[in-house]
């Protein structure tokens, strides 16, 4: 069965640490993988996208990582901000059909904390 | 800055009311698509479409219907809302053709019915 499980669920730092977000997925055959922000009451706004032969991939404080063999990716997050509190979403697409359909983790929610 | 567009943000009704949620963008993409999202839950495909007269059902069953007459426009209808219709709805789009691209989401209706 194709699932994307992310860890931790939750997560309190403080403003300036860093963090280390985790995704695990059995989505085969794989495509790509994205990390999506999302703020309470949005939608999701796209971090980074990743295909099958790409192994890191940054976006200002954000820097994903992606082993493909072992399928298992990571969302680093550099000297946290405030406004950086908000639900990460790992989604996995296979190559399975036209659609490319889309496996989405249940985010971890992040809180930064002053 | 989005340029898919969702009316209304929150949206409060009756039960067996009939509403529509509106989804639009601007970008040209074929594919277009609907979610639900619950609270703390991940992201339910309800509905997608390829392009103009195209409309299909997605992973989780709903009794709400599409249509796509404009390739802008993909407006979602429930003819008669109960609470358990209560949920967010997310509206995305996609163009396949654009290399590395991700979708791109709107920012959600937030339907409580009472």
């Amino acid at each position: 069965k194709n699932q994307v499980e992310q860890s931790p669920q939750s997560l309190i730092i403080l403003e300036g640490k860093n963090c280390t977000l985790q995704c695990n997925y059995t989505v085969s055959p794989f495509s790509n993988l994205r990390w999506y922000k999302q703020d309470t009451g949005r939608g999701p706004v796209s971090l980074t996208i990743m295909t099958f032969s790409e192994n890191t991939k940054s976006n200002g404080r954000y820097t994903a990582t992606l082993d493909a063999d072992t399928k298992q990716s990571s969302l680093h997050i550099t000297a946290s901000q405030l406004s950086d509190s908000a639900s990460y979403i790992c989604v996995v697409s296979d190559r399975g059909s036209t659609l490319g359909r889309l496996y989405f983790g249940r985010g971890t929610q992040l809180t930064v904390w002053p | 800055e989005a340029d898919i567009y969702q009316t209304p943000r929150y949206l409060v009704i009756g039960t067996g009311k009939k509403i529509t949620l509106e989804c639009s963008q601007t970008m040209g993409h074929d594919k277009m698509y609907w979610y639900q999202q619950d609270p703390g839950m991940e992201l339910h495909l309800i509905h997608y479409s390829y392009g103009v007269n195209s409309t299909e059902k997605g992973d989780l069953s709903s009794e709400s219907t599409v249509s796509r007459i404009r390739t802008e426009h993909f407006p979602l209808t429930l003819e008669s809302a109960r609470p358990s219709h209560t949920s967010q709805y997310l509206c995305a789009s996609s163009d396949p053709l654009e290399v590395g691209s991700g979708y791109t989401f709107g920012s959600g209706t937030r339907l409580t019915v009472v």
